[in-house]
């Protein structure tokens, strides 16, 4: 079972550079979600999609786009990237409860990114 | 900050020990969750408490609930080398509850 892939796992850019990380996910999750990382604060959320075709903003969503053309795939972009956007990206998969909340998080490995 | 917010920051102890950490939050929710992770890896979920719910147990983990001080507490019993990890709640980003977050977390160090 694979669960949530995040590719790249790691990932060195320069300042200005672009780039998309990719998650995929093959449990028919309706919601998904990418974090950040950083030493000390924790995860903080950056964006989530309720369902194909939707997004939506979380705490720090500025300086990235994402998309979710696709119910298994939600795709987070950096236009133009920046030093302080060096983090561990994580993307997680959930479904929905009865009520429509989110139900338990599943994780992937994480995408170590550097921003020079 | 709409962040739930783990106490202690760090937690140091021997084998054996029983481990507690406590998380507040802010928002209204219907479930809270607590979710370990070892280092450089991704979360894994631990355990979902309901509103409706004061205390559940798995395991060697059992977690409290308290709605009216927007409180939690996750507590480890019998600690193992092996549970030396980072510990985290999450609670609800908005009412609409389609989101969580996640606080700073608790680093729980134990020795042999």
């Amino acid at each position: 079972n694979a669960g949530v892939t995040q590719t790249p796992k790691f990932r060195v850019l320069k300042t200005g550079q672009s780039m998309t990380l990719l998650c995929a996910q093959d449990m028919n999750h309706e919601y998904m979600y990418w974090y950040r990382q950083d030493p000390g604060m924790g995860l903080r959320l950056i964006h989530y999609s309720v369902g194909e075709g939707t997004t939506a903003k979380g705490e720090v969503p500025d300086g990235y786009n994402v998309s979710r053309l696709k119910k298994q795939n939600f795709l987070l972009g950096l236009e133009s990237a920046a030093p302080s956007q060096t983090s561990v990206y994580f993307c997680a998969s959930s479904y929905s409860g009865l009520a429509g909340e989110v139900g338990i998080q599943y994780f992937g490995a994480g995408t170590r990114l550097s921003v020079l | 900050s709409q962040q739930g917010e783990e106490d202690p920051q760090a937690l140091s102890i021997q084998e054996g020990e029983n481990a507690t950490m406590n998380c507040s939050y802010k928002t209204s929710i219907n479930n809270l969750q607590w979710y370990r992770q070892n280092s450089g890896r991704g979360l894994v979920h631990l355990i979902l408490i309901r509103s409706n719910e004061r205390e559940k147990h798995s395991g060697r983990l059992r977690v409290t609930l308290d709605t009216s001080k927007k409180s939690s507490s996750l507590l480890i019993t019998a600690s193992r080398a092996a549970d030396t990890a980072s510990y985290f709640c999450a609670t609800f980003l908005n009412q609409a509850g389609t989101a969580l977050i996640f606080g700073k977390g608790t680093t729980l160090s134990v020795s042999s």
